[in-house]
């Protein structure tokens, strides 16, 4: 099946920094990525729709700003938390689709900690 | 809004006993439903996906059913091994191949005791 990789896997950064998560399509080219977030013991909810080569649709109450998207190429997305703070600290995960069907192909995911 | 809610929360049973996962949602009208697994600190693991039109979906040791008009899911496992401790979630995609819709519920912590 389709492989979706994200790095780092693990990040602990001071409160005001930035940190960039990627998120790759290892063997199909992912016309769409989606980012979600999940705090423990809760559902995944999503954050942000990107398409290739346009702007991200974010959801209600994501801060655009605050959670910078760019999805450049058809393999690959960023997602930018700018100034985190430590209710930032989460776990992250994407999404790639373009593979075709309709399994969802879901990235490993990346623990952020902001002290 | 789409709602979705899964019992029980947490669960543990000893090592070989059959047991049942419950997922329910609020709009019956969706495309599909996905059964996921997810380990500690890691990402989500397709299980089962079932169809709108489908009644159940079986892989190996896992059953999946679905009841669209009552908005029920149920993941059976067989014969659980401590192999199987996760966490599973259910997912209620509302629109073809759009995960914009694609509504979670909040997951059931397995334990398998050896």
């Amino acid at each position: 099946g389709a492989v979706v990789s994200q790095h780092p896997s693990r990040v602990i950064c001071k409160s005001g920094t930035s940190v960039k998560i990627e998120c790759r399509s290892l063997d199909f080219q992912a016309t769409t990525m989606f980012w979600y977030r999940q705090f423990p013991k809760q559902s995944l909810m999503l954050m942000a729709t990107s398409n290739e080569g346009s702007k991200a649709t974010y959801e209600q109450g994501v801060e655009k700003d605050k959670f910078l998207i760019n999805h450049a190429s058809l393999t690959l997305s960023t997602l930018t938390v700018t100034s985190a703070h430590p209710e930032d600290s989460s776990f992250y995960i994407c999404r790639a689709s373009g593979g075709g069907g309709d399994t969802q192909y879901f990235g490993p995911g990346t623990r952020l900690t902001v002290l | 809004k789409q709602e979705v809610t899964q019992i029980p929360a947490a669960l543990s049973v000893p090592e070989g006993e059959n047991l049942v996962l419950n997922c329910s949602f609020t709009d019956s009208a969706i495309y599909n439903l996905q059964w996921f697994r997810q380990d500690p600190g890691k990402g989500l693991t397709s299980l089962l996906l079932i169809q709108s039109s489908q009644r159940e979906q079986t892989s190996g040791r896992l059953n999946a059913s679905l009841d669209k008009s009552s908005g029920r899911s149920t993941l059976y496992i067989a014969a659980s091994q401590p192999g199987d401790s996760a966490t599973y979630l259910c997912a209620v995609n509302r629109a073809s191949g759009s995960a914009r819709q694609l509504t979670f519920g909040s997951g059931t912590q397995l334990t398998v005791l050896p």
